[in-house]
C-alpha cells in the first residue's frame, strides 16, 4: 500500500520552456504532498508543501513563480518548472503521507520514483 | 529551520564488518525516520523512531533514537554487498508536517 507514482521519469527540455511533473497517490488520498529537489550525490532539499485545495507553502529561497505547484485533488499534485534554465536541471522527487486521510500521525513519507530533468 | 547532519558522508567498509552512522538534529522532534536510496532511484523507508530510547531492527540494520541528545544511529552488523546504498535520516517538525533530510551517508561494502 501507499504507492506514489511520479511522471515522467525523465525529461529533456530546451532552455526557456516549461515542464510539468505529476505526482499521484495511487491507493490512498493525500491532503498534503511534498516536493523535493536533489542534486547529484547530495541530500534532498524540501522545496514546497503542496496542500489540496489551497496554495502551496514554499521553503525559503524557493521561487514560487518559478516552481508552480497545483494540488487540485486528493490524489494529484503537479510541479511546473517555468522558463527552465540549465541550473534547474536536477532530480525532483515528490512524496506524500497517509496521515490526515486515515493514516497514522507517525507514518513515513512515501516517495515517487523521481523525475530527472535536464535543461539544455 | 531544522538542521540535520549525518556522519560520515562516505563510508567504505569490508564485508563482515560493523559500523555506525550518526544523525544529529538541531531542534526538538518527536519523529525520526531512516531511508535508503539506491543510485538513480527513489527512497525506501527503513525505520520509524518515535520515542526516546526507541530501537528498531531489520536484518543487519539497527536504528536507535536518543531524543535528549538529538541523536539517532544506524548500526550495520556484518555488512554485505547488498547494503551498498545511500542512507538518509529525516526529522519531522514537531508542530508541522515537514520532513527535513540529513546530508546522507554513501555506503559502499567491499567484498
Amino acid at each position: 500500500g501507499a504507492v506514489v507514482s511520479q511522471h515522467p521519469s525523465w525529461v529533456i527540455c530546451k532552455s526557456g520552456t516549461s515542464v510539468k511533473i505529476e505526482c499521484r497517490s495511487l491507493d490512498f488520498q493525500a491532503t498534503t504532498m511534498f516536493w523535493y529537489r536533489q542534486f547529484p550525490k547530495q541530500s534532498l532539499m524540501l522545496m514546497a508543501t503542496s496542500n489540496e485545495g489551497s496554495k502551496a507553502t514554499y521553503e525559503q529561497g524557493v521561487e514560487k513563480d518559478k516552481f508552480l505547484i497545483n494540488h487540485a485533488s486528493l490524489t494529484l499534485s503537479t510541479l511546473t518548472v517555468t522558463s527552465a534554465h540549465p541550473e534547474d536541471s536536477s532530480f525532483y522527487i515528490c512524496s506524500a503521507r497517509t496521515w490526515g486521510t486515515g493514516g497514522s500521525y507517525n507514518s513515513p513519507l512515501h516517495f515517487g520514483n523521481g523525475t530527472r530533468l535536464t535543461v539544455t | 529551520e531544522l538542521k540535520v547532519e549525518q556522519n560520515p558522508l562516505f563510508l567504505s567498509m569490508q564485508e563482515g564488518k560493523n559500523y555506525t552512522i550518526y544523525c544529529n538534529y538541531s531542534t526538538t522532534s518527536d519523529r525520526l525516520y531512516w531511508y535508503r536510496q539506491d543510485p538513480g532511484k527513489s527512497l525506501e523507508s527503513l525505520f520509524v523512531l518515535l520515542s526516546n530510547g526507541a530501537v528498531k531492527q531489520e536484518g543487519r540494520l539497527m536504528a536507535s533514537l536518543d531524543t535528549k541528545a538529538r541523536l539517532s544511529t544506524l548500526h550495520i552488523t556484518a555488512a554485505v554487498h547488498d547494503l551498498s546504498a545511500t542512507y538518509f535520516c529525516a526529522v519531522a517538525t514537531p508542530t508541522g508536517n515537514q520532513f527535513y533530510f540529513g546530508t546522507g551517508t554513501s555506503l559502499t561494502v567491499i567484498p
